[in-house]
């Protein structure tokens, strides 16, 4: 079945650092990929999302491509600032599964001032 | 534009007890879903509505949950008797009809003690 597998964290960063993410996806034909970002305290929100191959997605400094050849959708940003600590979930949704996301386990970012 | 509403924030129980979650979701959206998230884990679909109808319920434990969603538009989830292995975060997130984007409410943090 289709599945999302993230980097383990925690990732622990300093200010104005860069930042990687990896995610792979398995999934048959073309799902639409997700970033989710779930702040403490707070419920998940998108973050950016990208629905075909080489699309970009882009939100807040945050970029991710969809690269169907390697199936994966790698989450970057420049330079992460403190505000940018959170759990970051990886996420698909196939075409012909009536629009479940499937999460990856999450990732935790710190960010260190 | 008001988000998605869930209530209680948290929820304290024995083992054995039963317990509900509420889940207001964002107005005209007519999809609604109920997420498990367990700690370290990324969330789990448990039951998708379209209005009043359930998609998919392929993955509610129906022996011990289940859902209601009257009217097409609030929701309640209820779990009896609870088990240990209950606890978690319960989401609740909603969408348009056929629109990929969900968008999640603060959740219901349930521990089964």
């Amino acid at each position: 079945g289709d599945s999302v597998t993230q980097m383990e964290g925690p990732v622990t960063l300093s200010e104005e650092a860069f930042l990687t993410i990896n995610c792979t996806y398995t999934a048959t034909g073309y799902p639409s990929l997700f970033w989710y970002v779930q702040y403490p305290g707070e419920g998940l929100q998108l973050l950016l999302k990208a629905t075909k191959a080489d699309d970009k997605g882009s939100n807040k400094g945050f970029e991710a491509t969809y690269r169907k050849e390697t199936t994966s959708f790698h989450l970057e940003k420049g330079s992460v600032q403190v505000s940018d600590s959170a759990v970051y979930f990886c996420a698909l949704i196939h075409s012909s599964n009536t629009g479940k996301l499937i999460f990856g386990q999450g990732t935790t970012l710190q960010v260190k001032p | 534009e008001a988000g998605v509403a869930q209530s209680p924030r948290y929820k304290i129980i024995e083992k054995r007890q039963s317990v509900a979650f509420w889940c207001n979701p964002i107005s005209g959206h007519a999809t609604l879903y109920w997420y498990q998230q367990i700690l370290g884990q990324g969330p789990k679909l448990l039951i998708q509505f379209q209005n009043n109808g359930v998609v998919d319920d392929s993955q509610l434990p129906k022996d011990r949950f289940s859902a209601e969603r009257l009217k097409g538009v609030d929701s309640t989830l209820k779990i009896q008797p609870a088990k240990l292995e209950d606890s978690a975060v319960y989401l609740c997130a909603s969408s348009l009809a056929g629109e990929g984007i969900q968008y999640f409410g603060a959740g219901t943090r349930l521990s089964v003690l």
